[in-house]
Parts: structure tokens; sequence; C-alpha cells
């Protein structure tokens, strides 16, 4: 049983769409991150959400942390051929650190 | 910076070897942390340090693993005997006291 389900599982895009992934969970977290992983390397941080409500915006990358700080989702704004990745989203219970299941985005020419 | 340094990158063994997997973190950073991923099961933690000191080893599969960190700058992964369902992408990653954590670039291990 995973903490954190993402969805979808996988997603296959036209460039310049836009598309949200999401990430839920029901425990409550103090902090929930996002990280980007390409393929041979590890994942790379994007950003860090801490407070219930929290919007924080990247470029063309909005994240948000749900309210009761539980979920959060990650909405993409005109994709392109360089946000091809997994996206995994990681949360801390103050006790442990748990990194969800991930979505694996392909964003097409 | 170099970043988190990780060894092998590519590992492949026969089932019974044994295998160790080498990672030196980010200098100054007192968190240290190992993963396994797989396609089935994800992004797993395995063990994390504090301090050169075990914290969580909760995640840590059996017996034949063990991962020590002698000093501040260098910990091990070790698989014995290693079996095939222990082949996937092993990561190290280190953190300061900040959310961030940095990861390595992996050691794919396979074992025949």
């Amino acid at each position: 049983t995973q903490l954190l389900e993402q969805s979808p599982q996988f997603l296959s895009i036209q460039e310049g769409e836009n598309l949200t992934v999401y990430c839920n969970s029901s425990s409550v977290f103090s902090s929930l991150q996002w990280y980007r992983q390409e393929p041979g390397e590890g994942p790379v941080l994007l950003v860090t959400v801490v407070t219930g409500g929290e919007v924080k915006k990247l470029k063309r990358l909005t994240f948000q942390f749900g309210d009761a700080r539980k979920d959060s989702s990650l909405h993409i704004t005109a994709a392109q051929p360089g946000d091809t990745g997994l996206y995994l989203c990681a949360g801390d219970t103050g006790n442990q650190f748990y990194f969800g299941t991930g979505t694996s985005l392909t964003v097409i020419p | 910076d170099a970043g988190v340094i990780q060894s092998p990158r590519h590992e492949v063994t026969e089932m019974g070897q044994e295998v160790t997997l080498r990672c030196k973190p980010i200098s100054g950073h007192d968190y240290l942390f190992w993963y396994r991923q797989t396609m089935m099961r994800g992004l797993e933690l395995l063990i994390y340090f504090n301090n050169n000191v075990p914290i969580d080893d909760s995640g840590m599969p059996e017996d034949r693993f063990s991962a020590k960190m002698p000093n501040a700058s260098f910990s091990t992964l070790k698989i014995q005997p290693s079996e095939p369902r222990d082949s996937a992408v092993y990561f190290c990653a280190s953190r300061s006291d900040g959310y961030e954590q940095y990861f390595g670039p992996g050691t794919r291990l396979t074992v025949t």
C-alpha cells in the first residue's frame, strides 16, 4: 500500500497543452515536495510547500498544497518537450518521508 | 560542488554474490538517505542517517541488506547474498537542515 497515490500514472500530451497531476493521501504532511526525474538520473527538487492552501509558481508550473495538507497538485501550462520526465511528489510526516507512485509525462512535439 | 557521488554506476552480479554500493554525500550535509527504485514499487526509502547515526532502517527489506556510515563523507549499502529480486536502481541522497534532498545519479544493479 502506497501512502501517496499519484494520478495519472502515465500521461502523453501534445506540445502546448495543459495538464494537471494529482498527489493524494489520507495522511497529513508537514511539508510536501515535487521532484522531476529524467532517465538515468536522480530526482531533482522542483518545489516545497509547507502551508495548507499554499500555491507556488515556477514559470509554467503551478503547485498547490491542499488546505488539509493531505494532497497536492501540479499544473503545467503550455507543456513543452523539455517537461518530459517522471514527476514525483514526496511527503514528510515528521517521522517519515514518503515518495508517491510517480507520473510519467511525455510531451510530444 | 561535485554533488552526491555514487559508485559504481552499473553493477551486474550473479545470484548469491555480495554487492557493495558506495556513496559520498555533499560536504556539510548532515543527513544521508538510501533509496531503491523499481517499476513495480517506485522509489522506496531503505534507511537514513543523521550525523552518521542510523535513524530509521524500517525500509530495509531483510537481513541481507546492511548499511554503514563510518564517517561524514562515506556510506555503503551492502547486499549479501544478492538475489534477482534485488535488481533495481539504488539512489543515495543527502540533505542539510532544509527540505531539499540532493540525489546522486544512482547505481543500476542487475542480479542474474
